[in-house]
């Protein structure tokens, strides 16, 4: 186990909707990314937060947006939600030191948009 | 942008051999290149990582290549066991202008181990 968890497993939403996805990093780890894995996909970098500041983003929209929280815990919302968006949504938590960086993935969250 | 082809959608390797995949890449040159297991309906699990100066890389029944001059990557499998069924993704970190760009995947390889 990694040590980082994800809430909700499953969640069915329309479209239109807003969603919002929690993770809780590994303790210790300064670092969060959340990443969108289509079905047959490998995941896709959304966005990188560093000390709770967003620090590098993906080729995604502005509807996803974040938060990254001082007791390790960091939020994904979606607002306009679109069919597309379903996917798994994964959170990676890891400790940025200049060097390279592992990175230590939750269970993700399954997303259904209809 | 950064593009990572795996060398095949599933492969099939009977008990007992050497299952040998295949991370190709092309337009950067990414310091390091990272190996990761994912079984389904789970998140990837780190395995290993390979800087650009650094030819091989072993860990236990893993083995990684980085050969940056062909700008590809193997992972090698010995011994294979069912258990190591499962789909593996290939990564490179790519930093640009001081922000993080965060691991860019390739689709993975789904390896099927039949006893």
């Amino acid at each position: 186990e990694t040590g980082v968890t994800q809430s909700p497993t499953h969640l069915i939403k329309t479209r239109g909707q807003q969603v919002t996805l929690r993770c809780s990093s590994q303790s210790g780890h300064n670092t969060v990314s959340w990443y969108q894995q289509a079905l047959g996909q490998g995941p896709q970098f959304i966005f990188q937060y560093y000390r709770e500041e967003e620090n590098g983003r993906g080729n995604f929209p502005p509807r996803f947006s974040g938060l990254q929280f001082p007791n390790y815990s960091s939020e994904l919302n979606v607002n306009a939600l679109e069919l597309d968006d379903s996917a798994l949504y994964l959170c990676a938590s890891s400790w940025t030191s200049g060097g390279e960086e592992t990175q230590y993935f939750g269970p993700g969250t399954r997303l259904l948009v209809l | 942008s950064q593009k990572i082809e795996q060398n095949s959608e599933a492969l099939n390797i009977q008990e007992g051999k050497t299952a040998t995949l295949t991370c190709n890449y092309t337009n950067y040159s990414p310091a390091y290149l990272q190996w990761y297991r994912q079984d389904p309906g789970r998140g990837p699990v780190f395995l290993l990582l390979i800087r650009e100066n650094e030819k091989e890389k072993r860990k236990e029944r893993l083995k990684v290549t980085f050969d940056t001059t062909l700008k590809q990557s193997l992972f090698h499998i010995t011994a294979s066991q069912p258990a190591d069924s499962a789909t593996y993704l290939c990564a490179l970190d790519i930093k640009s202008g001081g922000g993080a760009d965060g691991l860019t995947f390739g689709k993975g390889t789904h390896l099927i181990i039949q006893p």
